[in-house]
Formats: C-alpha cells, sequence, structure tokens
C-alpha cells in the first residue's frame, strides 16, 4: 500500500495566486481530512468527507477556501486566491470507519 | 467541548534513558485516545490509540500509555529512548470518529547522545 499520496510537497506561490493542494486517499477508506498545520495553531481540522460527501467544513477559514472530493480516490483542496497567512504546512489524512488517521506527507506551501 | 493538553512544549532525555511525554485531556464521555509522532518534514504516524478495555496499552516502537480517567490523564511512556525518537509527539482525543479528533500542541523530543 503506497499511503496516502499529496502533492505537490512544496508549492511557492505569489499572493492572489490560485493554489490547488490534491490528495489520493488508501483504497478502501471511507474518510477523508484535510488538516492545517502552523507553529502558531498547531494542527487544525479544516473539512472532512465521509463516502465522498462533505460532512463538516467548519474549520474552513474563509471562503477563499474550498475542497472537493470527486471520487473515493481523489480530493482537491483549493485556495483562491492566497494569502501570506495561507503559508502553512497542509495535511491530508484517511481512515476507514473508527480505524485512526494514515496521514500524507504534507505540501509545505509559502504564500509571498 | 474536548481539549488535549501537553504541559511539555520540549523534552530532553539522554539515550537509554526512560521517558514520559504526559497528556490531559478534557471530554464528556469515553474518549478514544490516540498518540501520533511526527518526524520532520513526514505526516503524522499513529503510535498507539486506546478506545476501552485494558488501560494499560502498548504500541509500536516499544511506547506504551496509560488511561488514568481520575486523573483524566494518558500519558506516553518509553523504558529506554533511543536516538531516532527524536521527533514531535501528540496526543489527540476524539470521538468514534477518529478524524474528528483534537490534537494537543505537542511535544518536541531531543535525545542526547
Amino acid at each position: 500500500d503506497a499511503g496516502v499520496i499529496q502533492s505537490p510537497r512544496h508549492e511557492v506561490t505569489e499572493m492572489g495566486q490560485e493554489v490547488t493542494l490534491r490528495c489520493k486517499p488508501i483504497s478502501g477508506h471511507d474518510y477523508l481530512f484535510w488538516y492545517r498545520q502552523t507553529m502558531m495553531r498547531g494542527l487544525e481540522l479544516l473539512i472532512y468527507f465521509n463516502n465522498n460527501v462533505p460532512i463538516d467544513d467548519s474549520g474552513m477559514p474563509e471562503d477563499r477556501f474550498s475542497a472537493k472530493m470527486p471520487n473515493a480516490s481523489f480530493s482537491t483542496l483549493k485556495i483562491q486566491p492566497s494569502e501570506p497567512r495561507d503559508s502553512a504546512v497542509y495535511f491530508c489524512a484517511s481512515s476507514f470507519r473508527n480505524s485512526p488517521l494514515h496521514f500524507g506527507n504534507g505540501t509545505r506551501l509559502t504564500v509571498t | 467541548a474536548q481539549s488535549v493538553t501537553q504541559p511539555d512544549i520540549h523534552i530532553t532525555v539522554s539515550e537509554g534513558a526512560s521517558l514520559e511525554l504526559r497528556c490531559n485531556y478534557s471530554y464528556g464521555a469515553t474518549p478514544y485516545l490516540f498518540w501520533y509522532v511526527q518526524s520532520p518534514g513526514q505526516g503524522l504516524q499513529l503510535l498507539l490509540k486506546y478506545f476501552s478495555g485494558d488501560t494499560l496499552v502498548q504500541g509500536i516502537k516499544g511506547f506504551e500509555a496509560e488511561f488514568k480517567r481520575s486523573q483524566s490523564s494518558f500519558n506516553l511512556r518509553k523504558p529506554s529512548v533511543h536516538w531516532s525518537d527524536a521527533a514531535e509527539y501528540f496526543c489527540a482525543v476524539g470521538a468514534t470518529n477518529a478524524g474528528k479528533s483534537t490534537f494537543g500542541d505537542g511535544t518536541t523530543l531531543t535525545v542526547k547522545p
């Protein structure tokens, strides 16, 4: 099993640009989560899906953030327009039912 | 609301010494408790979990944790630390769905030779 795969590993962009982060969960997992990690705020849950349906997006900071899961093997997190305060490491994680999370290696986003 | 407190931001131990990382939680019902480890540039990896039953749980890499309901604690222990254990450790508490877990702020472990 390849684990949760995220791309890109690093993203550097200018303020105002659109950023798209991608995630491929572990095959067979029915939950998918997007987290953001910063020194100031720690690990924050942004949104999670169950069977491709968004269940809780209360952690999404503002309307500039959106997430989709068009099928069981792919999800995106989009920021448009990006701002310097969005700089963070974004993690995708997946799980099966009540099992603990399997995390990807993250995308380090830098917005200048 | 659920919350997790990891009182120690940074801990330094000598290689071969014992380790205990503290975790206190607040949760209205019987909690699901987890410890994860994060190495630099990596995602979090599950060390161990407690759902029910025996309050002393064994995990990977020689780690164990003990659930103490009376103290609302779930401390992580290892009898002899190895240099490769240097990493950041996160305690988390959740309901039935592990993904809704609330994470602590983490404890960074440094291992001295």
